[in-house]
């Protein structure tokens, strides 16, 4: 599975937006861009997935270039509540083997 | 539906001590993933079930974790004996056949904090 770089931690205030950028430099034309949010005290929870272009969730948005070298994940209008840990990651869609976890983004979402 | 539970959520022994964990999948999924967290570092892959079967333990640290799921249901890990190395949270994951096309989610318990004193 492709390596993958995300800043280590983010500031943002209530009602903005928040964009995370991931870079995946060497990631395969099989593999697909997924994120994974991770609360306090929680597990890892899917929150999106894309190939190409942009996805749009009821959580959040992902962009992806042409190149497909980097992504970002975007959380409109943020709350107190989306303060976690985001994880990118990039493997085959369908592949039912590990998830390879970085380091991940740790978001912190202020009044 | 239910989540992925896990039992105990914490757990606190002293080296040389043995401790199972427990991991209840989400109904009619048969992988079952065991993952890791030691303080600082990353979340890393122990193993993987289909059904009853070891697909992938290449993740297990050594010769001290046994993890089993008979019957293809609930699984446990068992660390014996614990070392202080040890000490983390390890999470467990469940998710369906793979369907062409789609994506692999894995559903994550709340995790057991072990702690090894």
């Amino acid at each position: 599975l492709a390596k993958t770089t995300q800043p280590i931690s983010m500031d943002s205030y209530e009602g903005q937006e928040v964009n995370i950028t991931c870079s995946h430099n060497n990631i395969a034309t099989n593999d697909y861009i997924t994120w994974y949010q991770q609360f306090p005290s929680q597990g890892p929870r899917f929150i999106i997935q894309g190939y190409k272009t942009k996805v749009t969730n009821e959580v959040a948005s992902l962009f992806i270039p042409a190149d497909r070298k980097s992504s970002t994940l975007s959380l409109p209008r943020v709350s107190l509540s989306d303060t976690a840990v985001y994880y990118c990651l990039v493997g085959e869609v369908g592949n039912t083997g590990k998830l390879i976890f970085g380091q991940g983004t740790t978001l912190q979402v202020k009044p | 539906e239910a989540g992925v539970t896990q039992f105990p959520s914490h757990s606190v022994i002293e080296k040389g001590q043995t401790v199972t964990l427990r991991c209840d999948p989400i109904s009619g999924h048969d992988n079952l993933y065991w993952y890791r967290r030691v303080m600082g570092k990353e979340i890393k892959f122990l193993l993987h079930f289909v059904k009853e079967s070891k697909q992938d333990e290449s993740g297990m640290p050594n010769n001290r974790f046994l993890a089993e799921r008979t019957g293809g249901t609930y699984s446990t890990l068992k660390v014996q004996p614990a070392e202080l190395e040890d000490s983390g949270v390890y999470f467990c994951a469940s998710s369906q056949d793979r369907l062409a096309g789609t994506h692999n989610e894995q559903f994550f318990g709340p995790g057991t904090r072990l702690t090894v004193l």
